[in-house]
């Protein structure tokens, strides 16, 4: 069974200071990977994908940076937090072809930016 | 890119009777469009995703139907069910790879 994993669940950081969030899909060979980004009580906006090793694609821009050093693994990141970064930010993983969009989505890891 | 419009940002019902929640989209090309459910401090889970050959997918109770000639792809269930209490997303997926999702509508079931 394929299994997701986020780190960390939680983070308060203050405002500047940098941001490093991560994913590891277990079970699942070369998946397409996803970050979406969830303000409190909002829409899930898509940042990033990735569907092999080394590429990925930036969504929307939102001073923030993504990139997959191994198959199973993406990580999110920024030198410089902003107020406006706050929310939850979810992994997911899917097939590619024409399974893309059946989506399988991390527990999540909540920031809090102040 | 596309764009998913959920017009009831809460929607409230009583036990028993009917469900539908309204999804519509405007894309330049003919999307999949999906429909994913998201349970109290739970990750949002796929509940149902359009066929291209105008099938009606079904999951636990709902079904949607995607009509092209309204841009539609409206949620329904016949009978409404405490545990259906959640916030549910409608997507939409025209480029491979990128998913644009509405802005959700949350669904209280009332004893």
């Amino acid at each position: 069974a394929q299994t997701i994993h986020q780190w960390p669940v939680a983070e308060i950081k203050a405002v500047g200071s940098p941001l490093s969030l991560g994913c590891t899909i277990k079970g699942k060979s070369s998946p397409n990977l996803y970050w979406y980004w969830q303000a409190t009580g909002g829409t899930l906006q898509q940042l990033f994908y990735s569907i092999t090793v080394g590429q990925v694609e930036s969504v929307v821009q939102l001073n923030l940076s993504a990139s997959r050093p191994k198959d199973d693994q993406f990580i999110l990141s920024t030198e410089k937090l902003l107020l406006s970064h706050s929310g939850f930010y979810l992994c997911a993983w899917s097939l590619g072809g024409a399974n893309t969009g059946q989506l399988y989505f991390g527990e999540g890891s909540k920031l809090t930016v102040l | 890119g596309d764009s998913v419009t959920q017009t009831e940002g809460l929607v409230t019902l009583t036990e028993g009777l009917p469900v539908m929640l309204n999804c519509t989209y405007q894309s330049t090309y003919s999307p999949f469009l999906f429909w994913y459910v998201q349970h109290l401090n739970e990750a949002p889970k796929l509940l149902l995703k359009s066929f291209t050959d105008n099938k009606r997918p079904e999951h636990q109770g709902f079904h949607a139907t995607l009509h092209k000639s309204s841009s539609s792809f409206h949620l329904q269930k016949s009978s409404a069910q405490l545990s259906d209490s959640a916030l549910y997303y409608c997507a939409s997926m025209s480029n491979y790879n990128v998913l644009y999702f509405g802005s959700g509508t949350k669904l209280t079931v009332e004893p």
